[in-house]
Parts: structure tokens; sequence; C-alpha cells
């Protein structure tokens, strides 16, 4: 099993729109995770840390489900500028960090 | 805002030659890392150095890959003998002690090609 697996999509939709994106990870001991997001050739930025308890930064919104091992990503009301690839990223145990495929968005006027 | 740089953006190279990549952390953060990305392909860990000494590598990493903190504020990635896969984008990320969610903060990269 991958150590963080995510749907490469692409997803592609409307201005407006809410769109979820899902990970799953395999190493039940990790603690920490974040969601990046990359530009094409860019380097990942940090988009948000997940909490136990959900957190919310204005459109976006994570959860992190410890006993299905899941976490999640909502983005509302999506913006052109959200046009990237989602990297969703296991901290594991030791600081290193361990990235999904990620998945790509394509938000269309 | 503080932010981590990478020198050079692009470099090229003949397969079997040295390359060392550059990267300036922010400064006042203590935890380094390298990591890449194959063209179409996730990122991957490839080593985390602090206190002036590695603390886990990937089996990536292997003894043609070294890195060094020559002073204060450069952190390097040296490749002894470039091979035709080792082509990718390599990134540089550090995180202060105040990051309990160690949150990384990555440079822009250096796309290495080797030909």
């Amino acid at each position: 099993r991958k150590e963080v697996e995510q749907d490469p999509g692409p997803f592609n939709v409307p201005e407006g729109a809410t769109v979820a994106f899902n990970c799953t990870y395999s190493n039940s001991a990790s603690q920490s995770f974040f969601w990046y997001r990359q530009d094409c050739r860019k380097e990942p930025k940090l988009l948000m840390s997940v909490y136990s308890s959900g957190n919310e930064d204005g459109r976006f919104t994570a959860q992190l489900n410890r006993a299905s091992q899941y976490i999640s990503l909502l983005i509302r009301d999506s913006k052109l500028s959200d046009s990237a690839t989602y990297l969703c990223v296991d901290s594991g145990n030791t600081g290193k960090l361990i990235f999904g495929q990620g998945t790509t968005l394509q938000v269309k006027p | 805002e503080p932010e981590v740089t990478q020198t050079p953006s692009h470099q090229v190279t003949q397969m079997g030659q040295e390359v060392i990549l550059r990267c300036v952390p922010i400064s006042n953060h203590l935890y380094f890392y390298w990591y890449r990305q194959i063209l179409g392909q996730k990122v991957e860990f490839l080593v985390s150095f602090y206190n002036n000494e590695i603390s886990e590598k990937s089996e990536i990493f292997d003894d043609q890959f070294s890195v060094e903190r020559p002073d204060g504020s450069n952190f390097t990635l040296k490749i002894r003998s470039t091979k035709l896969e080792d082509s990718a984008m390599y990134f540089c990320a550090s995180r202060g002690l105040a990051g309990y969610y160690n949150e990384q903060f990555f440079g822009p990269g250096t796309r290495l090609t080797v030909l």
C-alpha cells in the first residue's frame, strides 16, 4: 500500500463550485499532516496544516479522520487562481515529509 | 517575508560530472532538507540535516550524494558522479523549532538536467 494515496484527477470544475479532495495514509502512528499546493514546475507551497479537530482557513477546510486514516480538503467558491496540484503530505514520525502523487484541479471560467 | 533561496535555477551537466546545488535556508531555521521531484512524479525525500549532521536519509541518497553546511547560511547538496536518472527538480526546505507540526518551507528548486 502506498504511504500516501490520492486520486490524481484531474478535477475540472466551473468557477464558484465546491470541490473536495481525499487522501489516505498508511502509517497509523503519523501525527501531523498538511496540504501543499504546487503550481506547474514550481515548489510546493504550504496551504494548511491538518488538525485532528479539523480546521478552516477562508474558503479552505481540512479534515482528519484518524480511525479511517483519511484526510480531506474542501475548497468552496473555486477561483480560477485555485487551479493547481494539491499535495497531501504525511509528516511521519521522523521529520521527513511523505508526499502523495497530488490531485490536479482545473477551475474553468 | 523570509524565504528559502536556491541557486542555480537550472543546471545542465554531462553524465559523470559533479554538481553542487546551493540553498540558503530561512535564517533562524535549524532543520534543513533536500527533496527531489522527477518530472511527472511525486516529491521524494532525500535527506534531513540538523546540528551539522545528517538526521535521516532515504534509499535514494546513496554514497554519490553528500550534504554540507559550509558556513552559517548555505546548505549544499553534492552529487559526485551524475547519472541520467538524477535529472529532476531538487528542492531545499527548512523548518524552525517553532514548527510543532513540522511545517517546512520550500525553495524554488534547481532543475538538474543530466545529458
